[in-house]
């Protein structure tokens, strides 16, 4: 079947410091890859996706390369802000069908000032 | 802001009772997906409707249903309550099957007791 395993958190960090979140996937089929941001009270939000292996999406600062080799989509970011604390969510969808997602159980990040 | 509204923001019901969740869509959007996130879990895919039909179903008994209107709002309904019914619902609009971005609103917090 299709899974997402992500990295155990809480994650707590210091500002300026670097986050590396791990994602790793089982996919039956080709999957596009998303990560997915939730704020407090919100819902949630695009971060970035990839759709084809060695692809890199990023935005905000943010990263993830699409690495089909290892099956991963480890997100990362060179300096974390307070304003990134929030769960995230990493995700796949298989192409074709009702292109559902399917979501990892999420890493909450802290970032202390 | 997504542009995706769902009512109530909190709802508690009792064990055996029915309950109905409503969203609204971006307007334009012929596509909505609902989620069941449990505390502490990634969010579930329940089912997806496109064009008012269902789209898609995910591991959920029948006693979850759905409708979507014309007007781009939709409804989950839940019978026959149980106590892991308990969750965060989370619905997504999104246009052309959804195969374009998902817009997530913040959810409805379910508590059966």
């Amino acid at each position: 079947g299709n899974s997402v395993t992500q990295m155990e958190g809480p994650v707590t960090l210091s500002e300026e410091a670097f986050l590396t979140i791990n994602c790793t996937y089982t996919a039956t089929g080709y999957p596009s890859l998303f990560w997915y941001v939730q704020y407090p009270g919100e819902g949630l939000q695009l971060l970035l996706k990839a759709t084809k292996a060695d692809d890199k999406g990023s935005n905000k600062g943010f990263e993830a390369t699409y690495r089909k080799e290892t099956t991963s989509f480890h997100l990362e970011k060179g300096s974390v802000q307070v304003s990134d604390s929030a769960v995230y969510f990493c995700a796949l969808r298989i192409q074709g069908g009702s292109e559902k997602l399917v979501f990892g159980k999420g890493t909450k990040l802290t970032v202390n000032p | 802001e997504t542009g995706v509204t769902q009512s109530p923001t909190h709802l508690i019901k009792t064990r055996g009772q029915q309950v109905t969740l409503r969203c609204s869509s971006q307007s334009g959007h012929n596509t909505v997906s609902w989620y069941q996130q449990a505390l502490g879990q990634g969010p579930q895919f329940i089912f997806q409707y496109y064009r008012e039909e269902e789209n898609g179903r995910g591991n959920f008994p029948p006693r979850f249903s759905g409708l979507q209107f014309p007007n781009y709002s939709s409804e989950l309904n839940v019978n026959a309550l149980e106590l892991d019914d308990s969750a965060l619902y989370l619905c997504a609009s999104s246009s052309d099957g959804g195969r374009e971005k998902l817009f997530f609103g913040s959810g409805t917090q379910l508590s059966v007791l």
